[in-house]
């Protein structure tokens, strides 16, 4: 069964900071990997899917890169509604659907 | 523009069912699977299960077989799921979520969700 492992667990950043977000994968996977944000008391928003595609809408600023085992989601430079809880989550053989333990944006 | 509606709080005991819906709109409903996705108190995202709309072919987590069934009400574009068995771990909000392409044979990420359902179990 894969594991995603999501790093670092919190980012504590200031607005107008990039932040490097990490999710790696306990084997060798294709593509599908996806990344989704999450503000409190709301629903999953899908940001990036098939690890660098950005969905329609979503700022230029988000971006995601990686194969193989290791995948990074980038925020080039962070705005105020931007902080908020990340996760990635892999499209594979099984589970059909894994999610990474998250990494929580706070605002330092 | 697509919509998914969730039924609301559901409070059982241990041991208990519960079936939680989410009515589908904005779209043909036959041609999208749904997965249902929960979140604990605090916690993060775990996927639970899917169903393929098109040809009733379901996906359950390992942890969730023998007490979940997905099952589907095309006539009111209505997806269900029951989970069986409770325990006090299974309280958590449980978010339906439509695939984001059509006529998948896997449940993949998603565009559309629903806002959630919260289900707490408690003696």
């Amino acid at each position: 069964e894969i594991v995603l492992t999501q790093s670092p667990a919190t980012l504590s950043l200031s607005p107008g900071e990039g932040a490097t977000l990490s999710c790696r994968a306990s084997q060798n996977v294709s593509g599908h990997l996806a990344w989704y944000q999450q503000k409190p008391g709301q629903a999953p928003r899908l940001l990036i899917y098939n690890a660098s595609n950005r969905v329609t809408g979503i700022p230029a600023r988000f971006s995601g890169v990686g194969s193989g085992t290791d995948f990074t989601l980038t925020i080039s430079s962070l705005e105020p509604e931007d902080f908020a809880v990340y996760y990635c989550q892999l499209r594979n053989n099984w589970p059909p659907l894994a999610f990474g333990g998250g990494t929580k944006v706070e605002m330092k | 523009q697509v919509q998914l509606v969730q039924s609301g709080t559901e409070v059982k005991k241990p041991g208990a069912s519960a079936k939680v819906s989410c009515t589908a709109s904005g779209y043909i409903f036959r041609n999208y699977g749904i997965s249902w996705v929960r979140q604990a108190p605090g916690q993060g995202l775990e996927w639970v299960a899917w169903i393929s709309v098109y040809n009733g072919n379901t996906q359950y987590g390992q942890k969730f077989q023998g007490r979940v069934t997905m099952t589907t009400d095309t006539s009111t574009s209505t997806v269900y799921l029951e989970l069986g068995s409770l325990r006090s771990d299974d309280s958590a909000i449980y978010y339906c979520a439509r695939d984001s392409l059509p006529l998948s044979g896997a449940p993949m990420h998603s565009q559309s969700w629903g806002q959630g359902t919260l289900v707490i179990v408690s003696s």
